[in-house]
């Protein structure tokens, strides 16, 4: 059972084109976390959301928890070809545990 | 300037051979995590690392085992290689916690034949 479902699986747009993923599980986590990895390279931490509703924004990504705790999503405005890579979700369900991590969105972003 | 670094990069095993991934880091973090990333799974954890000589099974633990003698050492040691232990193992640390994120190494491709 995976905890956190990412969708979708696969985005391939144009630049300039704006995208959301989403992150959704039925269990509440007290933060979710949003990593971006690159080929042949570990994650690399974008953002942390730890209150229910909280917006946070980072240059042309906006990250959203959702108000119950259980899911989040990322929006990305006016893609760009660097924003090409691997988008993971991560969930911690309560301190001292470790990170549950979703499977990922693999974006391509075309010029 | 890496702060954490994980040895070899690569490698290639064979099958029934004990093999041994490390993870080095300068950060004085406490928290230190072994995870596999496999095509269709993402990342699941292996075994964490909570303080010196501090550990815990993660999701997928069997036929894995971790030491922690040192702040900075984290070894993962495959007990005797299997083909479906084939993948990418990732390292990673945190000074305060899971709330707090996660720095990850550049990561191990392993092969066992």
């Amino acid at each position: 059972t995976q905890l956190l479902e990412q969708s979708p699986q696969f985005l391939s747009i144009q630049e300039g084109e704006n995208l959301t993923v989403y992150c959704n599980s039925s269990s509440v986590f007290s933060s979710l976390q949003w990593y971006r990895q690159e080929p042949g390279e570990g994650p690399v931490l974008l953002v942390t959301v730890v209150t229910g509703g909280e917006v946070k924004k980072l240059k042309r990504l906006t990250f959203q928890f959702g108000d119950a705790r259980k899911d989040s999503s990322l929006h990305i405005t006016a893609a760009q070809p660097g924003d090409t890579g691997l988008y993971l979700c991560a969930g911690a369900r309560q301190a001292g545990t470790a990170l549950i991590f979703g499977k990922g969105t693999t974006l391509s972003v075309s010029s | 300037d890496a702060g954490i670094t994980q040895s070899p990069r690569h490698k290639v095993t064979e099958t029934g051979t004990p093999v041994t991934l490390r993870c080095h880091q300068t950060e004085n973090h406490r928290y230190m995590y072994w995870y596999r990333q496999d095509p269709g799974h993402g990342l699941r954890l292996i075994h964490y690392s909570y303080g010196v000589k501090d550990t815990d099974k993660g999701e997928v633990s069997d036929g894995y085992s971790v030491s922690r003698s040192k702040t900075e050492d984290f070894l993962l040691t495959l007990e005797s290689a299997t083909s479906s232990q084939t993948s990418v193992y990732f390292c990673a640390i945190s000074d305060r916690g899971t709330n707090y994120g996660y720095t990850f190494g550049s990561g191990t491709r392993l092969t066992v034949v």
